[in-house]
């Protein structure tokens, strides 16, 4: 069982936004702003697409942006194309070099 | 641009010894600005990070694991070893090796940059 909490899937019309929801506690995602939202196609490596919250690396496209309230942290995806399917994780420091806990993944797919 | 790639037997008896190793092409292990990981993702718990280490021997790893689990990499070969002893089928999982960016304002880090494809580990007799 993941410490975080993401819903398992989520879906969207090519064009429309979706956002995955990813709770913590006030241990992680409450008390640090250093939250990453990663990107896996199964057979591929993962990849980075949000850190520290809402900081996009280069080559990530502005349609992806995150934010933080409370003990939710988000992941939006404006204008869903059909390479954003697969699945999505998050991930929030919890205090120490490996206390980091993850969600259990959301497996986006544009319908 | 970084790649890494791990490599590993796929199949290990319980009670024995895991062993993987992650080859870096596109950059060096030896630097200063990032630390390297271990991440592994089960079925039963998910992601975990399990260890990290830095170009000077610094390593840290989760409590979970600390007795059995041992990493370090190989300057000349540019390359990362996991080494996981006494295996029961708990460790059967995807073995990720990961690049994590050192952070500007203290000696720690706080998401990875970089992941390798995995290799698939199961703990079977």
């Amino acid at each position: 069982q993941s410490a975080l909490t993401q819903p398992r899937s989520v879906s969207g019309s090519p064009g429309q936004s979706v956002t995955i929801s990813c709770t913590g506690t006030s241990n992680d995602v409450g008390r640090y702003n250093f939250v990453s939202w990663y990107h896996h196609h199964p057979g591929k490596a993962p990849k980075l697409l949000i850190y520290d919250v809402f900081k996009r690396p280069s080559g990530v496209p502005d349609r992806f942006s995150g934010s933080k309230s409370g003990n939710t942290a988000s992941l939006t995806i404006s204008g869903l194309q059909a390479e954003d399917d697969g699945d999505y994780y998050c991930c929030s420091y919890a205090g120490n070099y490996t206390s980091w806990v993850f969600g259990g993944g959301t497996t986006v797919t544009a319908l | 641009q970084l790649q890494l790639q791990e490599s590993g037997p796929g199949l290990v008896r319980p009670s024995g010894t895991l062993s993987l190793t992650c080859a870096v092409s596109g950059g060096f292990v030896a630097t200063r600005s990032f630390y390297w990981g271990w991440i592994r993702q089960s079925p039963g718990k998910g992601l975990e990070l399990i260890a990290t280490l830095y170009s000077d021997g610094t390593t840290h790893y989760t409590a979970s694991l600390r007795s059995r689990l041992t990493v370090s990499m190989d300057t000349s070969k540019n390359q990362l070893s996991l080494r996981l002893t006494s295996v029961t089928v708990a460790d059967t999982a995807v073995y990720y090796c990961v690049r994590l960016p050192l952070s500007g304002f203290d000696y720690s880090y706080y998401y990875i940059d970089v992941w390798g494809k995995g290799t698939s580990v199961a703990v079977s007799s």
